[in-house]
This record gives structure tokens, C-alpha cells and sequence, in this order.
């Protein structure tokens, strides 16, 4: 089985200031790599994935994020945020049994100030 | 656009009650996902289901049982609601390509008096 660790529950940022969100995972086989942001009174919406090849994947919104397997990584960051960025963000894996289940993390809070 | 949708917003029953939650998707995706969301524990699967009339437990399926009866349609029982079920619920449904990504709908905040 897979399991998910956010390393940061709330991180406060100043606008136009740069954010990384850590995330490590467990797995005994590899896996798919996903983030996951949820702002506020909505559901999830997928940022980006990382399933194979490049281990920096850029998704939307100028996020991006870097697969590092011998540190079982995959950390989120923006360069410069915006008060939209505001909102949850979350961890998922999933591992390439075929099974189709996403373990997730606790979930980390950005807030974004101007 | 892949549309998954959630027959309520906000839900108030009593201690007791029988609460059906309802989950319709649009895209002809064979799997669908109920998730519970609380507050530093992240999402949590209660049950999935591969096809029609297909279901499988996920990590907490006590006091929750599913129904698919339609390939879009999911539905999430609570057979005798508790307050320790008042928390926000989503569904959500993957094709299995790519690679397993899952659309979610805007979930469903119940609470339980």
C-alpha cells in the first residue's frame, strides 16, 4: 500500500513571493504523481501529474512540480503567487497496480497576503 | 468537459435518518470514487466501484454502503446517520486513462444533528 505525507499543513505567503509545497510518498512499486487544488466551496481540480519521462512537469496556473525517486519527492512550486492561489492543495499517488485508488495527503493551506 | 455532479450542497438530517447522497458524471467513466473530506486528515475513501453494479470497501466503509445501478449514477448510503458522519463529502469518477486521474464534484457538506 501507498501513503502520502504533506510535510506542511498551513503556509503563509506574501504576494508575488515564491511557494513550495512538500510532499513524500511510500510506495513498493512506482507510482503516479498527482496535485490537486481545492479552492474554497469547490471541489478538486487536478494542477498536474507526473506519470513518466520528464521528472519536472509544468501544469496549469505557472505551477510546476519535480519527481525525485530516490528521495520519494514530489514538491510543488510557484514562483510567484497571486491572492487566487489562495486555496488547499493536495498530495495524491497512485500506484501502477491497475486498481485505479489515489492515497492522499492531509493537504496543505496557502494563503496568499498582500 | 468532464462534468461530475453532487445532488446537494448542504444537507441537515437528524440523528438516525436514512441520507442518500447522489453522484452523476457525464464522460462514460467506468469508475466511481466516494471520498469523505475532514479537516488535517485529508480525503478518505469509503467505497469505489469498477463497473455497474460493482462496488468495492475503501478505507472507512463502516456505516456507509453504495449503489450503482447505472454506469453514471453512484450513489453513497447512510443507512442510520450519526454525528460522527457530519463532514464533507465527494465524489468522483476516472476513466483508468490517463493514468487514473479523477474528476471530482463539488461536494456535499452534511451535517448531522
Amino acid at each position: 500500500a501507498q501513503s502520502v505525507t504533506q510535510l506542511d499543513s498551513q503556509v503563509p505567503v506574501f504576494e508575488e513571493a515564491p511557494v513550495e509545497l512538500r510532499c513524500n510518498y511510500s510506495s513498493s512499486v512506482s507510482v503516479y504523481l498527482f496535485w490537486y487544488v481545492q479552492y474554497p466551496n469547490q471541489g478538486l481540480q487536478l494542477l498536474l501529474k507526473y506519470l513518466s519521462g520528464s521528472t519536472l512537469v509544468k501544469g496549469i496556473n505557472g505551477f510546476e512540480a519535480e519527481f525525485n525517486k530516490s528521495q520519494t519527492s514530489f514538491h510543488l512550486r510557484k514562483p510567484s503567487v497571486h491572492i487566487s492561489d489562495t486555496a488547499e492543495y493536495f498530495c495524491a499517488v497512485s500506484d501502477l497496480r491497475g486498481d485505479y485508488k489515489l492515497s492522499f495527503g492531509a493537504g496543505t493551506t496557502v494563503t496568499v497576503r498582500a | 468537459d468532464v462534468k461530475v455532479t453532487q445532488s446537494s450542497r448542504y444537507l441537515v438530517k437528524r440523528t438516525g435518518e436514512k441520507v442518500f447522497l447522489e453522484c452523476v458524471q457525464d464522460m462514460d467513466h467506468e469508475n466511481m470514487f466516494w471520498y469523505r473530506q475532514d479537516p488535517g486528515l485529508g480525503l478518505r475513501l469509503i467505497y469505489f466501484s469498477y463497473d455497474v453494479k460493482m462496488k468495492e470497501k475503501g478505507d472507512i466503509p463502516e456505516g456507509y454502503s453504495v449503489s450503482r445501478e447505472k454506469k453514471e449514477r453512484f450513489s453513497l448510503i447512510l443507512e442510520s446517520a450519526s454525528t460522527n458522519q457530519t463532514s464533507m463529502y465527494l465524489c468522483a469518477s476516472s476513466s483508468g486513462q490517463p493514468a487514473y486521474e479523477q474528476y471530482f464534484g463539488p461536494g456535499t457538506r452534511l451535517t448531522v444533528t
